[in-house]
């Protein structure tokens, strides 16, 4: 069955940097897009980026850009984000997600990672 | 960016009765790249329609998506109990993938 695993809860000062994992599993690593969505406490989603597990190609959401950088180890099927120079507004669920394909086509966003409390706090 | 905009923000129903929840872009979404989900508290979200209108593996066909262009509809033709939750439409037309702000459905 398909499953992505995440990386446990992490505690940061502001300006320190976190790296969150996500092990998938059960399905081709390398025929799926990766996606990272986060949610801080009480809000909605707010979507990050992707990455190609195939080629390690990704893109940022704007607002992210310069301090993000998402990579991957395809002998370890496992995916990662990187964010810096955190702030307390970072403070959030952390989702890694595969995006799901039908035919080949976009099947929407199908199986989610458990989620990974970031916490920033002086 | 796509700006994903959700009507009501808070819809309060009954269970047996039917729901209707909107999803508003800022510019046109090919149908095949608009999603929902449904979230219930401390859990990930959960894909129930993609494409508009093609319901994920698993979900209930109670559960049917419609719309095209700037406006999609989530519908739930008969609540259950389980259905009460928050619910995100979100489109993958244009990169940055954005999602509305959510409707929460809560039992009245």
């Amino acid at each position: 069955q398909v499953q992505l695993v995440q990386s446990g809860a992490e505690v940061k000062k502001p300006g320190a940097s976190v790296k969150v994992s996500c092990k998938s599993s059960g399905y081709t690593f390398t025929g799926h897009y990766i996606h990272w969505v986060r949610q801080a406490p009480g809000q909605g989603l707010e979507y990050m980026g992707w990455i190609k597990p195939k080629s390690g190609g990704a893109d940022y959401a704007q607002k992210f850009q310069g301090r993000v950088t998402m990579t991957r180890d395809t002998s370890a099927t496992t995916t990662y984000l990187e964010l810096r120079s955190l702030r307390s507004d970072d403070t959030a669920v952390y989702f890694c997600v595969r995006e799901g394909l039908i035919a080949q086509t976009w099947g929407g966003f199908d199986y989610w990672g458990q989620g990974t409390l970031v916490t920033v706090s002086s | 960016e796509i700006v994903l905009t959700q009507s009501p923000g808070t819809l309060s129903l009954s269970p047996g009765e039917r729901a209707t929840l909107s999803c508003r872009a800022s510019q046109s979404v090919r149908s095949n790249y608009l999603a929902w989900y449904q979230q219930k508290p401390g859990q990930a979200p959960r894909l129930l329609i993609y494409g508009a209108s093609s319901r994920a593996t698993g979900i209930p066909d109670r559960f049917s998506g419609s719309g095209s262009g700037t406006d999609f509809t989530l519908t739930i033709s008969r609540l259950e109990p389980e259905d009460f939750a928050v619910y995100y439409c979100q489109q993958y037309n244009n990169s940055p993938y954005s999602f509305g702000q959510g409707t929460k459905l809560e039992i009245k």
